[in-house]
């Protein structure tokens, strides 16, 4: 089944560590995205990236890097400049402008927490 | 400044009547609405969606409405089922902006369904 797949799903760091959230899909998608989600809060967009080896920062970018090596990859990097790092991570995928017409339907994976001790 | 507004945290309905979740938006370039569904612990699913070309989609129990000139979206639920309780998110893009993939997200609205 096509689909995507975060790991892992629960992850503890201390602080001071930078940790790497895994995303892979078998979608065929071009289009990959990181939101993060806080309670009571919308989806807010760290990064995304429309092609292989091009990412663009999105609304909260700050402590976070992402790497875009193989269209079905795009890992994102939790930095120790994050300073609130404790959140719910959702990488999700789309196919890109042009490839299908309507709306620009997001599919998303399960999600990982992250806590920071 | 959030662009999409769901004013309404939380919704109680009873099982079998219609649910309606409100989303209001400031950016008139938004040329697309989505309505998302949302489990705890789980990635959101993509429910419904709507060009602003339209004043109304439909799929199955779930219908969409859009007012342009207030601004303003609804998704209605019915009838209404307790597997229908979730968080709903409502999202919107703008399409025509060039290289512009983003969905821009509300916070929310947790509706629950009473047996």
């Amino acid at each position: 089944d096509g689909g995507i797949t975060q790991s892992p799903k629960y992850l503890f760091r201390k602080e001071g560590q930078n940790v790497t959230l895994s995303c892979e899909q078998n979608l065929n998608h071009d289009a990959m995205y990181w939101y993060r989600q806080d309670p009571g809060q919308g989806l807010r967009l760290i990064y995304y990236s429309q092609i292989v080896n091009d990412f663009q920062k999105g609304d909260i970018a700050e402590g976070y890097s992402v790497s875009r090596e193989k269209k079905e990859s795009f890992p994102l990097t939790v930095t120790s400049a994050q300073k609130n790092p404790t959140a719910f991570y959702l990488c999700a995928s789309s196919f890109k402008k042009g490839q299908r017409s309507g709306a620009n339907v997001l599919t998303f994976g399960a999600g990982s927490r992250l806590t920071v001790l | 400044d959030q662009q999409v507004k769901q004013n309404s945290p939380s919704l109680s309905v009873q099982e079998g009547r219609i649910s309606i979740l409100n989303c209001d938006y400031t950016n008139s370039m938004f040329d697309y609405f989505l309505w998302y569904k949302k489990h705890p612990a789980e990635g959101p699913t993509f429910l419904i969606s709507i060009s602003s070309i339209k004043d109304k989609n439909e799929d199955g129990r779930f219908t969409v409405f859009l007012n342009k000139s207030a601004k303003h979206l609804s998704l209605h639920i019915v009838p209404s089922q307790p597997g229908d309780s979730a968080v709903y998110f409502c999202a919107a893009s703008v399409g025509s902006r060039a290289g512009s993939y983003q969905l821009t997200f509300g916070k929310g609205t947790k509706l629950s369904v009473i047996p």
